[in-house]
């Protein structure tokens, strides 16, 4: 089973619908993170936490927020969904020093039309 | 604010073949810098870590350098195969406070090694 589990991998949804994309993940890791990735571009930082108490903004948290149920499940969710957040959703974990490489899942791909 | 640049953004070499895969930064403040492989439809592998004290860092074909002062690194593969085919993304830790201080990444180098 992978470490880092993304749910759903692929979704097709209208124009100011609320998604949830979920992240689970069984590394026992403290640190998770969202990121984005669009055609061309490097993956940016939407947000990350470093515990189930903490949660920060990244990069380009503007139209979405996040919840942290748990040390492994950490949740990323588009209030009202604009064509322009299609892109490649990724979660990542890392250890507690955030000096080791993280871990990603496998990607949600994410078409709002 | 950290911007990490990857030449050239697609590369296609015959199989077999020695290939260097370059990254920049404009920031020389990092704490490392990383190599991940991405295959289609998968997320993000490490394949080399920097801490910003080392020079590189090498794994099987694999051989990551490190010049913070002329802010580059490079990835060396040797003998390239048909399954090296990837998209190679390089990632620097910056030496900086909160958001900042966090992952920053290049658009990457797709690469295709034909049989």
């Amino acid at each position: 089973d992978a470490d880092v589990t993304q749910t759903p991998r692929n979704r097709i949804t209208k124009t100011g619908k609320r998604i949830m994309l979920e992240c689970s993940q069984t590394k026992g890791h403290d640190r998770m993170y969202w990121y984005r990735q669009d055609p061309g571009l490097g993956l940016r930082l939407i947000y990350y936490s470093f515990d189930v108490k903490d949660i920060n903004k990244g990069e380009i948290s503007d139209g979405y927020s996040v919840s942290r149920q748990a040390q492994a499940k950490f949740s990323l969710s588009l209030e009202s969904a604009i064509p322009n957040q299609t892109a490649l959703y990724f979660c990542a974990t890392s250890d507690l020093t955030g000096t080791q490489p993280q871990h990603f899942g496998d990607g949600t791909r994410l078409s709002i039309l | 604010k950290q911007e990490v640049t990857q030449i050239p953004a697609a590369l296609s070499v015959p199989e077999g073949e020695n290939l260097v895969l370059n990254c920049s930064f404009t920031d020389s403040a990092i704490y490392n810098l990383q190599w991940f492989r991405q295959d289609p439809g998968k997320g993000l592998t490490s394949l080399l870590l920097i801490q910003s004290s080392q020079r590189e860092q090498t794994s099987g074909r694999l051989n990551a350098s490190l010049d913070k002062s002329s802010g580059r690194s490079t990835l060396y593969i040797a003998a390239s195969q048909p399954g090296d085919s990837a998209t190679y993304l390089c990632a620097v830790k910056p030496i900086s406070s909160g958001s900042a201080r966090q992952l920053t990444f290049g658009s990457g180098t797709q690469l295709t090694v034909l049989p």
